[in-house]
This record gives structure tokens, sequence and C-alpha cells, in this order.
């Protein structure tokens, strides 16, 4: 089937510690995105990719890197930089960035313990 | 910049009744998309509707319609005769054609609660 896979579901991290989040997709989409949610919050954008090998800063951008070596795949990592990661992180991915709809993941928790 | 604003945090109502969920957005662009999502608890956005800016028809799908009037610059979304399986949080979102990003600007969400 179609889609797209965010993994793991659940990831916890000490403090000081980086962690990656995984976002794989297969439907042929060129653009991807990766958004935080926090409680009673819409999402917010942390960076987006039109091809491969390009990505933007969205609005929250400090404290993430990502990168996107193959068309499928969209991994962010979350530093130490970021002084409160806990939070809904959601990954998608669009045809292209011309305004078409958007497929979201499951999303992935993450909770620094 | 751009914006959307859903000032109803939490809206409950019992089965049956009809429910409106109202979308202000703000942009200073002339070609812009609006979009509503539907966030079941399972955490996936599914996504319901978009709307170019140039066309302000009425939509309806099944129980669904959306109200789109660029003179007040809202995109409201109304479930007729709601249903429990209509419980989620929904979001309404903007991206701009022109100017700035092509990425969806999310309203901050309402809670709906159908109550059986």
């Amino acid at each position: 089937d179609g889609g797209i896979t965010q993994s793991p579901k659940y990831l916890f991290r000490k403090e000081g510690q980086n962690v990656t989040l995984s976002c794989e997709q297969n439907l042929n989409h060129d653009a991807m995105y990766w958004y935080r949610q926090d409680p009673g919050q819409g999402l917010r954008l942390i960076y987006y990719s039109q091809i491969v090998n390009d990505f933007q800063k969205g609005d929250i951008a400090e404290g993430y890197s990502v990168s996107r070596e193959k068309k499928e795949s969209f991994p962010l990592t979350v530093t130490s930089a970021q002084k409160n990661p806990t939070a809904f992180y959601l990954c998608a991915s669009a045809r292209d960035l011309m305004n078409t709809e958007a497929f979201f993941g499951q999303g992935t928790r993450l909770t620094v313990v | 910049a751009q914006k959307v604003t859903q000032a109803q945090t939490e809206i409950s109502v019992v089965e049956k009744e009809d429910v409106t969920l109202d979308c202000v957005y703000e942009t200073r662009d002339t070609t812009y998309y609006l979009f509503w999502y539907k966030q079941p608890p399972s955490g996936e956005l599914v996504f319901l509707i978009r709307r170019n800016s140039f066309d302000e028809q009425n939509e309806i799908s099944g129980r669904y319609s959306w109200n789109f009037q660029k003179s007040t610059s809202s995109f409201n979304f109304t479930i007729t005769a709601s249903q429990v399986v209509d419980s989620a949080v929904y979001f309404c979102a903007l991206s701009e054609a022109n100017m700035g990003r092509r990425a969806l600007t999310f309203g901050s969400g309402t809670r709906l609660q159908v109550q059986p």
C-alpha cells in the first residue's frame, strides 16, 4: 500500500542526547515536511524539502536538522540544542510544493526523560 | 504574514446535531489555498478538502459542507447530523502560491466531541 511511514511511534530520550525520527514515503512525492504539534496548538513547520539534496528551514528549525539524500526518505534529528523537544512529530509529503494536498504519517511521540 | 485562526477550542454536541467549525485566515497573497484536515485519536491527519482562492463556490460532500467567503476571509466547515465517529480535532490550513514558502500554515485546531 502507498503511504507514509514514521518510526518509531513512541520514543524516549535522555536529556543531552540526539535522536533521529524516521520518515519514509512510497508515493513518489517530491515534497516532504516535518511538523511539530504541542498540546492545544496547531502544527508548526520545522523543515521542508522540495527535491533531493535540498531543504529549507521552517518556523521552528532551531535545534533540529534534516537530510534528503533519497526521494523516499526525510529523517529528522532532534539535537541536544532543542530546549523543549517533548512533542508529537508529524511527517508529510506532497506531490510538489505547488499547494497540493499533503499526506501525513501517523506521527512519533517523543518524550524527554 | 499568513495566519489561520480557529477561535473555537472545543465544541461538544449531541449526535445528530449540526455543527459548524469556524476558520478565519489572513494573507497578502492574491492566490492561495485553503484546507481542512481531520485528526482522529490515532494522530494521523486526514485530508478533507482543498479550495483555491479563485473558487468561492460552496462545496458539499455527504454530511460535510464548506462555506468559503473571501469578503470575510473565512472558510467554515459544517457537519450535518453529526455522528460519534466525527469526534476528532479539525484543523484549517492555508498555503500561499506566490509569497513566502509553499507549506501549510495551520490553525490551532478545534476539538469536536460528539456525544451519543
